[in-house]
């Protein structure tokens, strides 16, 4: 079947840090791959996306690439700010139309 | 655009009381989403609507929960009787389906946050 797996939070970073956020996929086909982001108190919003492989999904300084040779899709920012502290959700687009989200790795970002 | 909007932000009930969420849309989507999040079970997609009609509704955990959508504006989530494994965030979310396809930018209300006592 269809399903994410995130490195476990929370990761604790000091400003200007570099980011990565591991995440892996298995998947029948060819999904579509997203990264959502979950701020305190709100709802999930897309931060970035990449629909086939090798594209390279970016936004707000994040990147990701889509890597099919090793089913990943790892999220990285050069400098995190104190303002990039949320919840961050992979997911990935089946052909079923249902979006399959990872458990979410939680992000702290200190001064 | 107000996006998508729930209510009530937060309920705390008792155990075996029923409990009712209400989700607005953003105008013009067609599809609509009910989710879970806990922190043993992440986020969990209990059923979604496409057309005002439910289409998948496996992830409903058991009968006591059920789903309407009476019109493409509104939407609720019922629970009756409510128990205390019920607590979690629910997530209204919604999207815009073209050709029958649904989309993967969905749009995520606030949440509710429920405690069941």
């Amino acid at each position: 079947g269809n399903s994410v797996t995130q490195m476990e939070g929370p990761v604790t970073l000091s400003e200007e840090a570099f980011l990565t956020i591991n995440c892996t996929y298995t998947a029948t086909g060819y999904p579509s791959l997203f990264w959502y982001v979950q701020y305190p108190g709100e709802g999930l919003q897309l931060l970035l996306k990449a629909t086939k492989a090798d594209d390279k999904g970016s936004n707000k300084g994040f990147e990701a690439t889509y890597r099919k040779e090793t089913t990943s899709f790892h999220l990285e920012k050069g400098s995190v700010q104190v303002s990039d502290s949320a919840v961050y959700f992979c997911a990935l687009y089946n052909q079923g139309g249902k979006l399959i989200f990872g458990q979410g790795t939680e992000l702290s970002v200190k001064p | 655009d107000a996006g998508v909007i729930q209510s009530p932000r937060h309920e705390v009930t008792e155990m075996g009381q029923e409990v009712t969420l209400r989700c607005k849309p953003i105008s013009g989507h067609n599809s609509l989403f009910w989710y879970r999040q806990t922190m043993m079970r992440g986020l969990e997609l209990l059923i979604y609507f496409n057309n005002n009609v439910p289409i998948d509704d496996s992830g409903m955990p058991e009968d006591r929960f059920s789903a309407k959508m009476p019109n493409a504006s509104f939407s609720t989530l019922k629970i009756q009787p409510s128990e205390p494994r019920d607590s979690a965030v629910y997530f209204c979310a919604s999207s815009l389906a073209i050709g029958g396809r649904l989309s993967y930018e969905q749009y995520f209300g606030p949440g509710t946050r429920l405690t069941v006592t």
